[in-house]
């Protein structure tokens, strides 16, 4: 089984600040990562796909990056909005693995 | 819009099974993956298992003894079975629809805690 580990556990930032959120992958999942939102009582929304596609609807600030087993998802600028819970989850191998999620928290 | 939502007991029996219905309406089952991922309170996400709308199926091996996922498409539904259940299968068990191995639409999410 892939295991991602997810960094850092919780990042502090204010609105209109660059975040960047990292996930690693115990072996290579090639470019097969997705980035996903969730916030709390709803469902995660895929914001990523095969780590660098948004996925539909998703705003440009939005940008995912990498391949192997190093890759990052970078919001260029930080809306109310986004402070929420981000997980990348690998399609490469199954199980389909999450990573433990990065809480992204207002300042 | 493709919408999801799941049914079924909020509560089930240690050792019982749990059976949770997902509802697609909006689109049709056929080309997709059908999916059931869950999450213990304040946890991460577990990919249970899925199922191609033609039927064929693939299970989380940590699951797969206990793990039964069905489909009926002329009701656009799937389904999960997990059988003997614990604590630890306490969980918001949602159901999402797959396109190359993603989820790309879920539903809202059910709890289902596991006591007597």
């Amino acid at each position: 089984e892939i295991v991602l580990t997810q960094s850092p556990a919780t990042l502090s930032l204010s609105p209109g600040e660059r975040a960047t959120l990292s996930c690693r992958a115990s072996q290579s999942v090639s470019s097969y990562l997705a980035w996903y939102q969730q916030k709390p009582g709803q469902a995660p929304r895929l914001l990523i796909f095969d780590a660098s596609n948004r996925a539909t609807g998703i705003p440009a600030r939005f940008s995912g990056s990498g391949s192997g087993t190093d890759f990052t998802l970078t919001i260029s600028s930080l809306e109310p909005e986004d402070f929420a819970v981000y997980y990348c989850q690998q399609r490469s191998n199954w199980p389909r693995t999450f990573g433990q999620g990065t809480k992204v928290e207002i300042k | 819009q493709v919408q999801l939502q799941e049914s079924g007991p909020g509560l089930v029996k240690p050792s019982e099974t749990l059976s949770l219905t997902c509802t697609v309406s909006g689109g049709s089952m056929s080309s997709y993956y059908w999916s059931w991922i869950r999450q213990p309170p304040g946890k991460g996400l577990e990919w249970i298992g899925y199922i191609y709308h033609s039927g064929s199926t693939n299970y989380n091996p940590s699951l797969k003894s206990r793990v039964t996922i069905s489909v009926d498409t002329s009701k656009n539904q799937f389904s999960l079975k997990l059988s003997s259940v614990t604590a630890a299968d306490t969980a918001v068990y949602y159901c999402a629809r797959g396109i190359t191995g993603y989820g790309d639409y879920w539903g809202q999410g059910t709890l289902v805690t596991v006591s007597s």
